[in-house]
């Protein structure tokens, strides 16, 4: 089982739509949670990080952790063409400081 | 400005050369990082150290090697020994281990 899990994708969403994007991850006691959004040929970027169970907005961003439930998404509230992109999910788990990175899924946003 | 600089932005490796990737950043962060990205995949980790004069191998730490005389720089070596280069790399740093990560704009190694 891979430590971080995302869905390749592509999610192909229209224009003004929600896009919801899910990460499951294997160490309960995980306690860091981060979105990275990858533009082609591009560095990462931080778009969102969530440390408590629950929601974190941020614009049109929102992050949801259920650590019951191991999963952490991120919704993007009225899609944009410029949000089409890869995000990467990171988690740092519990007794270490190292980010692990899911492999990321691919947004298409298409007008 | 502060950040991280990557340096080149394209390298080409011969076989059984060793080469070596610049990062230097300028953020006073304590803690820095290598990632691999192969093509439509995540960042694997191979190295990482969180003080000068101190690093810890990652996932994929075979065939590389760093070192960190400087707080500001953190530099990786891709040795001979590394069969499968050919991938972006990217340097990070954070003031801490759950503080974000910045990153630098990446090294594209390829083999000739």
């Amino acid at each position: 089982q891979k430590e971080v899990e995302q869905n390749s994708g592509p999610l192909s969403v229209p224009e003004g739509a929600i896009a919801s994007l899910n990460c499951t991850y294997s160490d309960r006691g995980s306690q860091s949670f981060f979105w990275y959004r990858q533009y082609s040929g591009k560095s990462p970027e931080l778009i969102m990080f969530i440390y408590s169970n629950g929601d974190k907005e941020d614009g049109r961003f929102t992050a949801q952790l259920n650590k019951a439930s191991q999963y952490v998404s991120l919704l993007i509230r009225d899609s944009q063409p410029s949000d089409s992109a890869t995000y990467l999910c990171a988690v740092i788990g519990r007794g270490t400081d190292k980010l692990i990175f899911g492999t990321g899924t691919r947004l298409q946003v298409f007008p | 400005d502060g950040g991280i600089t990557q340096s080149p932005k394209y390298l080409f490796r011969k076989e059984g050369q060793n080469v070596t990737l610049s990062c230097e950043q300028n953020l006073n962060h304590d803690a820095m990082y290598w990632y691999r990205q192969d093509p439509g995949q995540g960042l694997r980790l191979i190295y990482y150290s969180q003080i000068v004069n101190d690093f810890q191998k990652g996932d994929i730490a075979e065939g590389y090697s760093v070192s960190r005389e400087k707080k500001e720089s953190f530099p990786l070596t891709v040795t001979s020994a590394q069969k499968n280069p050919t991938a972006f790399y990217l340097c990070a740093s954070t003031q801490g281990p759950t503080e974000k990560l910045f990153f630098g704009s990446g090294t594209q190694l390829s083999v000739l």
